[in-house]
């Protein structure tokens, strides 16, 4: 069963442009929504992250909106970057032990 | 030096063959995981451990095992290997809250 799903799988934008990586998640005692960011030959890091007692949480050019009731968060990117292009990871936890659950990946190119 | 070490980075081996991968970390965390990575799938949980005498599979532990030698250093074993089993391979620790510190992974391949 797949508590968290990512999509798109991949995203071509140009620079300057908006990207929008979304996720869903199904169990309601998640309580901690962080989006990692992964370059070719490196391993994760942890971009920005969300509690579910904001909606919104901004830095810097990234973004994460969060909507409870559906269930459902994402991540922004403004006035992306050729410098962004990396697969970027959203999770969820909250359950036993504080363990992170990963979502699918998206792969974002951002095109001069 | 790095936070969490992944040995070797890039390995290649034949079917059959038993294969270590290890991960040492200096971070003092207590909990170390191995995870598995492939496209489209994420990254997947095949064993994590919330310190030295404290061991648990994961969701996709079968073909694998590991071992907590010492606080810092976690192994990962494929006993005997398949060509499914090639993939990127990551270790992480974290503390007790929900931050994640990642090695830079060892790509795997078993032909």
């Amino acid at each position: 069963q797949q508590q968290v799903k990512q999509s798109p799988q991949s995203l071509i934008v140009q620079k300057g442009g908006i990207s929008i990586i979304n996720c869903a998640y199904e169990n309601t005692a998640f309580d901690y929504f962080p989006w990692y960011q992964q370059f070719p030959g490196k391993g994760p890091a942890l971009l920005i992250a969300i509690r579910p007692d904001v909606s919104e949480k901004k830095e810097g050019r990234f973004t994460i909106s969060f909507n409870k009731s559906a269930k459902q968060f994402s991540l922004h990117i403004m006035d992306s970057q050729p410098g962004d292009s990396a697969t970027y990871f959203c999770a969820v936890a909250g359950n036993a032990g504080n363990m992170l659950t990963f979502g699918g990946g998206t792969r974002l190119m951002v095109k001069p | 030096d790095a936070d969490v070490t992944q040995t070797p980075r890039n390995r290649i081996t034949k079917t059959g063959k038993r294969i270590m991968l290890e991960c040492s970390q200096t971070k003092g965390h207590d909990r170390m995981y191995w995870y598995r990575q492939d496209p489209g799938l994420g990254l997947r949980l095949i064993y994590y451990s919330f310190d030295v005498k404290d061991i648990n599979k994961g969701e996709i532990s079968d073909g694998y095992s590991v071992s907590r030698q010492a606080q810092a250093k976690f192994s990962l074993s494929l006993e005997s290997a398949i060509p499914n089993q090639t993939a990127l391979y990551f270790c992480a620790t974290s503390a007790h809250n929900y931050g994640y510190t990642f090695g830079s992974g060892t790509r795997l391949t078993v032909v």
